[in-house]
């Protein structure tokens, strides 16, 4: 599976869009790439994945450049809830593992 | 619908006993998977199941460690004479065919703390 770069830790003012990006700079044509966030003392949370388009779902957006080597998840409108570790993922759909890196921790303030 | 569960929820044990820790799976997913995760750190492979195929070991840390899926469904990690830095969060997922992006679904973990 491809390495990928979050910055550790990025601040969102409640009510703002929050933008999270990763680099995945040796992303294959077959990976995918996937977010999850873990809030605290819980199990990670599916939030979005795509190949190569932009993505939407009633949680998130996904915008992936087009030569695929970063990627960008974004909250529309954070909430205090969204407060987590967001982790930026690439690997084949049917892999079975995935590596999970040290993620970015997302605190949104009032 | 119902999500992945794990049990025990917590549990605390003495070094050099034996632990079982259960997952149940999303009913229908055929991919199963655990993961550990220390205290502050991410998550760490173990091994995972899909159907009928063998499993992938390739992340279990020692051969005090082992796991089985019975009938494709339930499945059970087994840490025989555990050591303190087995302690973590030991975290199950499952996954669909039918979903075209085999997108992992976590259970809640069991909290295994070896004293």
């Amino acid at each position: 599976d491809a390495k990928t770069t979050q910055p550790p830790s990025m601040d969102c003012a409640e009510g703002r869009a929050a933008n999270l990006p990763c680099n995945h700079s040796t992303i294959s044509g077959n990976e995918y790439v996937y977010w999850y966030r873990q809030i605290h003392s819980q199990g990670p949370q599916y939030i979005i994945h795509g190949l190569k388009n932009n993505e939407t779902n009633e949680m998130a957006s996904l915008i992936i450049t087009e030569d695929r080597k970063s990627s960008t998840l974004i909250l529309p409108h954070a909430t205090l809830r969204d407060t987590a570790v967001y982790y930026c993922i690439v690997r084949v759909s049917n892999a079975g593992k995935s590596t999970f890196g040290d993620g970015t921790t997302l605190t949104v303030k009032p | 619908g119902a999500g992945v569960s794990q049990s025990p929820s917590n549990k605390v044990t003495e070094k050099g006993k034996d632990v079982e820790l259960r997952c149940d799976p999303i009913s229908g997913h055929t991919a199963l998977y655990w993961y550990r995760q220390s205290l502050g750190q991410g998550l760490e492979f173990l091994i995972y199941f899909q159907g009928n195929s063998a499993p992938d070991k390739s992340g279990l840390p020692s051969d005090r460690f082992s796991a089985e899926r019975t009938g494709g469904s339930v499945s059970t990690l087994t840490i025989q004479r555990t050591q303190q830095e087995d302690s973590a969060v030991y975290l199950c997922a499952s996954s669909s065919l039918v979903n075209t992006g085999y997108e992992q679904y976590f259970g809640p973990g069991t909290r295994l703390t070896v004293t």
